[in-house]
């Protein structure tokens, strides 16, 4: 079965610019799940949804935004980019809890110039 | 959320089997123990997970000790396909909401 697909693979944006990434679910799977991960501090969880409604949510600041649509697929927004926000973007997907684990896409490399 | 402790690397020949340590001495009775591998420029890929019993599946075996303050990831025949950073997690059953807590995970080198 397709996994987690993300797009686009690679992004460039301006300081002060906003971005929208992507994220399809294996089919089936309702819940999405964001991170971000850079050198500095690794793997960090932005936020989660199920059927549409935000679950869960990371410690970022309100220029990180999500939603999630009635066939599951997921966007994240990033409004105000700042260099700091260079990072890889990734998202999984799950049944229900997650409890038998978290399928990730291979992310969106996003570089704020 | 309850803290994992793992080496930062470890090194390992080609065929032979590789034990993967992770501490987690505050871990409580609803936390299942879950495994994620991640390849270079790819993301995290779930390898196993378990609650009490030791788990076995395609990919690897998870021994659990017995107080659950402590697991090992066994890999039977390391591959140089197996290089990769490796994350002990801890979850809460039914209520985590998709969030996996990683730390810094242990860095595993496969040498030919």
């Amino acid at each position: 079965k397709a996994g987690v697909t993300q797009t686009p693979r690679y992004l460039i944006k301006t300081r002060g610019q906003q971005v929208t990434l992507s994220c399809s679910p294996i089919s089936g799977h309702r819940s999405v799940s964001w991170y971000q991960q850079t050198p500095g501090q690794g793997l960090q969880f932005l936020f989660e949804y199920f059927s549409e409604t935000q679950r869960n949510k990371g410690n970022f600041p309100g220029r990180f935004s999500g939603r999630q649509f009635s066939n599951s697929r997921s966007e994240m927004n990033v409004s105000t980019l700042e260099l700091g926000d260079s990072a890889l973007y990734l998202c999984a997907s799950s049944l229900e809890d997650g409890i038998y684990g978290y399928t990730f896409g291979s992310g969106t490399r996003l570089t704020v110039v | 959320d309850a803290k994992t402790t793992q080496p930062n690397s470890m090194e390992s020949n080609e065929e032979e089997p590789v034990h993967l340590p992770c501490n987690h001495s505050t871990i409580s009775g609803t936390d299942y123990i879950h495994w994620y591998r991640q390849l270079p420029s790819q993301g995290p890929e779930y390898v196993i997970h378990g609650l009490t019993s030791n788990v076995n599946n395609r990919m690897a075996s998870l021994a659990i000790a017995e107080d659950r303050k402590s697991s090992t990831l066994i890999l039977h025949r390391a591959t140089l396909r197996d290089a990769a950073v490796y994350y002990c997690i801890l979850m809460l059953g039914g209520t985590s909401y998709g969030k996996l807590t990683f730390g810094q995970g242990t860095i595993l080198t496969v040498h030919p």
